[in-house]
């Protein structure tokens, strides 16, 4: 069976910082990854996935990500964070039966 | 536009009186599935569809019932709603030829109070 764990609840970061969102998974085959982000207010936007492809994947506004098997981590980061970065994110897995099972979130809030 | 859209957006209601709420998408997607939204939670499965006439369970059904008699539509039915359905719900699609890596497009979801 599948799982996502998102190490934090909620991080916060000054505008022009690195961020760094949590993201470790379980999964019995060679999963896919994604990140989701989620503005108040709005449906969830595809951010990045990996596909069993490069592990270190390229996503929109500056996100990337690093698939690390040994770690079963898949961790969210961006050299500096803006302003219209705050949101929720979600880390997401899929197997082979294309259910997705989806973390908790973590709440990225930045400060001015 | 390629898109997924649900109505209603905002719907409250009483509790046992049937409501549906209606998600269509316009990419000629296979896959359809609708997901509910808690605090704390993250978003949890409640059905999924790979093609029309096909359904299966996902994480909670429990309370609700699907139909996927068009390939574009795919209501999400409540027959006797409960406030423990109280959440915002989100359908979403997908391609399915390639796998299980195409990313699945989300609606704008609907926010659903029981009282």
């Amino acid at each position: 069976a599948q799982s996502v764990t998102q190490l934090d609840s909620h991080v916060s970061v000054s505008e022009g910082t690195p961020v760094l969102l949590r993201c470790n998974y379980s999964s019995s085959y060679s999963p896919s990854l994604f990140w989701y982000v989620q503005h108040p207010n709005k449906g969830l936007q595809l951010l990045l996935k990996y596909t069993s492809a490069a592990t270190l994947v390229k996503g929109i506004n500056g996100f990337e990500a690093e698939f690390k098997k040994s770690e079963t981590s898949f961790h969210l980061t961006k050299p500096s964070a803006h302003m219209s970065d705050a949101a929720e994110y979600f880390c997401v897995v899929s197997e082979a039966s294309y259910q997705l099972t989806f973390g908790k979130g973590t709440k990225l809030s930045v400060i001015p | 536009e390629a898109q997924v859209t649900q109505n209603p957006r905002y719907l409250i209601t009483v509790t046992g009186k049937k409501l549906t709420v209606t998600c269509s998408q316009n990419m000629n997607h296979e896959y359809m599935s609708w997901y509910r939204q808690d605090p704390g939670l993250g978003l949890r499965q409640i059905y999924y569809s790979m093609n029309v006439e096909v359904t299966d369970k996902g994480d909670v059904p429990e309370g609700y019932k699907v139909s996927r008699k068009e390939k574009r539509n795919f209501p999400l039915i409540l027959e006797s709603p409960s406030p423990n359905q109280t959440s915002l719900y989100f359908c979403a699609s997908s391609k399915l030829a390639g796998g299980p890596e195409y990313e699945q497009y989300f609606g704008p979801g609907t926010r659903l109070t029981v009282t």
